[in-house]
């Protein structure tokens, strides 16, 4: 497609049940990010991919939460035995690259509501 | 770090008010400044941008002018539509390192009444 996805739209999990949200890229753009938007902290940053670079890591909120990206392509976030505090709307955003002055693209995100 | 402060919301207008939304920002260096916009039930989109001082970012009719001396990216437009409608988010990118993620502000609820 021509814009970033995500999988699934909505996800309702039990507390402490595992669970994974996928980000489909924009062919070709090199640079992924993974946010996190709650109605308590606003949108925040999680993650960082550029091309085959080790991710920064720095924004993600404790070790329950890791990510990876395959290929340089699609991106799965993962949060482990998840808490009700994890309940936020999860976005992904591409960009072409480097740079601060590139625009970065935003999928629609997955809403996760833990119970 | 780096923040991002706008004016708290919600804002209700009528059609062809006149709108602002405040924003400031701390960061060092010289980031780059954007607006971005959520229309309900959509994703974030790109509104406009301003990469250096004196700049001004315009689109869809709204501006916003990079002021560096107040640290400042004031988003403004001259006749508002009920379609203007969303809530609308200041952000910056960093100027340091190699990973230039977005910090946003809160985000700004405008509504807008025929």
């Amino acid at each position: 497609g021509a814009g970033v996805s995500q999988s699934p739209s909505n996800k309702v999990t039990e507390k402490g049940k595992d669970v994974e949200l996928r980000c489909d890229p924009i062919s070709g753009h090199t640079a992924l990010y993974w946010y996190r938007q709650s109605l308590g902290q606003g949108l925040e940053f999680l993650i960082y991919f550029q091309g085959n670079s080790a991710p920064d890591k720095s924004g993600l909120p404790s070790d329950r939460f890791s990510a990876e990206r395959t290929g340089g392509s699609v991106s799965t976030l993962t949060i482990q035995r998840t808490q009700q505090e994890d309940s936020a709307v999860y976005l992904c955003a591409n960009s072409p690259g480097q740079g601060k002055y590139n625009e970065q693209f935003f999928g629609p995100g997955t809403r996760l509501t833990v119970l | 770090g780096d923040s991002v402060t706008q004016m708290e919301g919600p804002v209700t207008l009528s059609e062809e008010a006149f709108l602002t939304i405040n924003c400031t920002y701390t960061a060092t260096g010289y980031p780059s400044l954007f607006w971005y916009v959520q229309y309900p039930g959509e994703g974030l989109q790109l509104l406009l941008k301003a990469t250096k001082a004196d700049d001004k970012g315009s689109n869809k009719g709204f501006e916003a002018t990079y002021r560096k001396e107040t640290t400042s990216f004031h988003l403004e437009k001259g006749s508002v539509q009920v379609s203007d409608s969303a809530v609308y988010f200041c952000a910056l990118t960093h100027s340091g390192g190699s990973n230039y993620k977005l910090t946003f502000g809160k985000g700004t609820l405008l509504t807008v009444n025929p």
